[in-house]
């Protein structure tokens, strides 16, 4: 069964501090990997997408990284903003012949208190 | 502003109204999604129209009513909904198979 995990459920730093978000997925056959940051009652905005042969990818102070061998990506934030706080959303997509389906985590929730 | 525009933001409505939600995206996108996002649940696919023609439809229940006159625009017709039906509703456009899709800011929509 297609699925994706994502940890923690919900998480509470400090402004300034570093944190690190998991996403471990099930989904075969694997086509790419997002990461989308929605702030609280608007859509979500993407920040990276990363596909089989790419292990790192950077965008500001996130970095993503992708493990396809052991199927886990992991969202890193550096120098935390209060801006930050955010759901942050792990999307895995999956080939479906000559379409792409996608597969939704249930968002890590992120605060950031000053 | 990520070009896909959506109105109202807010919609309160009981049970017996008909109401719709409009989706306005300006990226020049031949695809447009229709999303549903409730507490604690992930994203739910509602309705995918590529080149104005519905190519999936995921058992959405008819009270739900989707019409795509061209590809920059997007409504969502409702009548007869339920309680549970109160979501938040997403719109996003993209290229036909392209990687990416851009969401617009939702409709916080209750039903009373």
């Amino acid at each position: 069964k297609n699925q994706v995990e994502q940890s923690p459920q919900s998480l509470i730093i400090l402004e300034g501090k570093n944190c690190t978000l998991q996403c471990n997925y099930t989904v075969s056959p694997f086509s790419n990997l997002r990461w989308y940051k929605q702030d609280t009652g608007r859509g979500p905005v993407s920040l990276t997408i990363m596909t089989f042969s790419e292990n790192t990818k950077s965008n500001g102070r996130y970095t993503a990284t992708l493990d396809a061998d052991t199927k886990q990506s992991s969202l890193h934030i550096t120098a935390s903003q209060l801006s930050d706080s955010a759901s942050y959303i792990c999307v895995v997509s999956a080939r479906a012949g000559n379409n792409r389906k996608l597969i939704w985590g249930l968002g890590t929730s992120l605060a950031v208190n000053p | 502003e990520t070009g896909v525009t959506q109105t109202p933001r807010h919609l309160v409505m009981g049970m017996t109204n008909k109401k719709s939600l409009k989706c306005e995206q300006h990226l020049g996108h031949n695809a447009m999604y229709w999303y549903k996002q409730s507490a604690k649940k992930p994203l739910e696919l509602m309705f995918v129209y590529n080149f104005k023609e519905q190519t999936e439809n995921n058992s959405v229940p008819s009270r739900f009513s989707p019409e795509c006159p061209n590809s920059s625009h997007l409504f969502l017709h409702l009548h007869t909904l339920q309680p549970e039906d109160s979501a938040l509703y997403l719109c996003a456009s993209s290229r036909v198979g392209g990687p990416e899709a851009f969401f617009g800011q939702g409709t916080r929509l209750t039903v009373v």
